[in-house]
C-alpha cells in the first residue's frame, strides 16, 4: 500500500506570495495517476491538476504541477484571497483504488 | 454538465447501517470511462476513500473499510448506492459521491456531500 506524505502541514503566506507544496509518496509513482485538490471550507474538493502536471478545466494558470516518482510538488505563483484552502495529494494505484495525502493547509499569515 | 446528488438519513444508530444513494444527473452511469465513487471526511479530518463501482458493478473497496462497505449501481435509475454496516461514532462524516475518470485515476466531478451522524 502506498502512503502519501504532504508537507508542510500548515502554510501560513500573504495573498501575492508564492506557496511551495510538498506531496511524497512511499514508493514510486506511476506520474500520470498523481492529482492535487483543493478544498475551500463547507465545500467540496475540486480537482485542479492531474498526471502530475496538467491543470484542470478551468484551473488558472497560478497553479501548477510537477514532479515524477517519489517526489511532487504544487505551487500556486501568486496567492488570490480565494486560494487559502486545503490541498489533497491523491494517488491512483493498480488495484483501482484512490488513496487522499493528509492535506496541507494554506492559510493567512 | 454532471451533477451528482447524495441522499440518506443524516442520523443513523451505533450498530445499525449506514445507506446513502448518490443520484448522477447530466450524464449516464453506464459511460465505460468513469468509475462513480463514495469519499467520506470525518469532522476536522481528511478526505478518506472508501470504495468505487463500475457500471458493469465491479467494485473496488479502501482495504480498511472492505468488511463493513457495500456499493452497488443500479443503471436504470442513474444511481449508486453506498451502504455501511455496525456503524458507530467513528463513521460520522461528511459522505461524497464523485465520478471519477478512469483513464486518468482522478475524481473530477463531486457531489455537495452530506452530513451522517452516528448517535443513539
Amino acid at each position: 500500500e502506498i502512503v502519501l506524505t504532504q508537507s508542510p502541514g500548515t502554510l501560513s503566506l500573504s495573498p501575492g506570495e508564492r506557496a511551495t507544496l510538498s506531496c511524497r509518496a512511499s514508493q514510486s509513482l506511476t506520474s500520470s495517476f498523481l492529482a492535487w485538490y483543493q478544498q475551500r471550507p463547507g465545500q467540496a474538493p475540486r480537482l485542479l491538476i492531474y498526471g502530475a502536471s496538467t491543470r484542470a478545466t478551468g484551473i488558472p494558470d497560478r497553479f501548477s504541477g510537477s514532479g515524477s516518482g517519489t517526489d511532487f510538488t504544487l505551487t500556486i505563483s501568486r496567492l488570490e484571497p480565494e486560494d487559502f484552502a486545503v490541498y489533497y495529494c491523491q494517488q491512483f494505484g493498480s488495484s483501482r483504488l484512490f488513496a487522499f495525502g493528509p492535506g496541507t493547509t494554506v492559510d493567512l499569515k | 454538465q454532471v451533477h451528482l446528488q447524495e441522499s440518506g438519513p443524516g442520523l443513523v444508530k451505533p450498530s445499525e447501517t449506514l445507506s446513502l444513494t448518490c443520484t448522477v444527473s447530466g450524464g449516464s452511469i453506464t459511460s465505460p470511462t468513469y468509475y462513480w465513487g463514495w469519499i467520506r471526511q470525518s469532522p476536522g479530518k481528511g478526505l478518506e476513500s472508501i470504495g468505487s463501482v463500475y457500471y458493469s458493478g465491479t467494485t473496488y473497496y479502501n482495504p480498511s473499510l472492505k468488511s463493513r462497505v457495500t456499493i452497488s449501481v443500479d443503471t436504470s435509475k442513474n444511481q449508486f448506492f453506498l451502504k455501511v454496516n455496525s456503524v458507530t461514532a467513528a463513521d460520522t462524516a461528511v459522505y461524497y459521491c464523485a465520478r471519477a475518470y478512469v483513464g486518468l485515476g482522478v475524481y473530477d466531478s463531486w457531489g455537495q456531500g452530506t452530513l451522517v451522524t452516528v448517535s443513539s
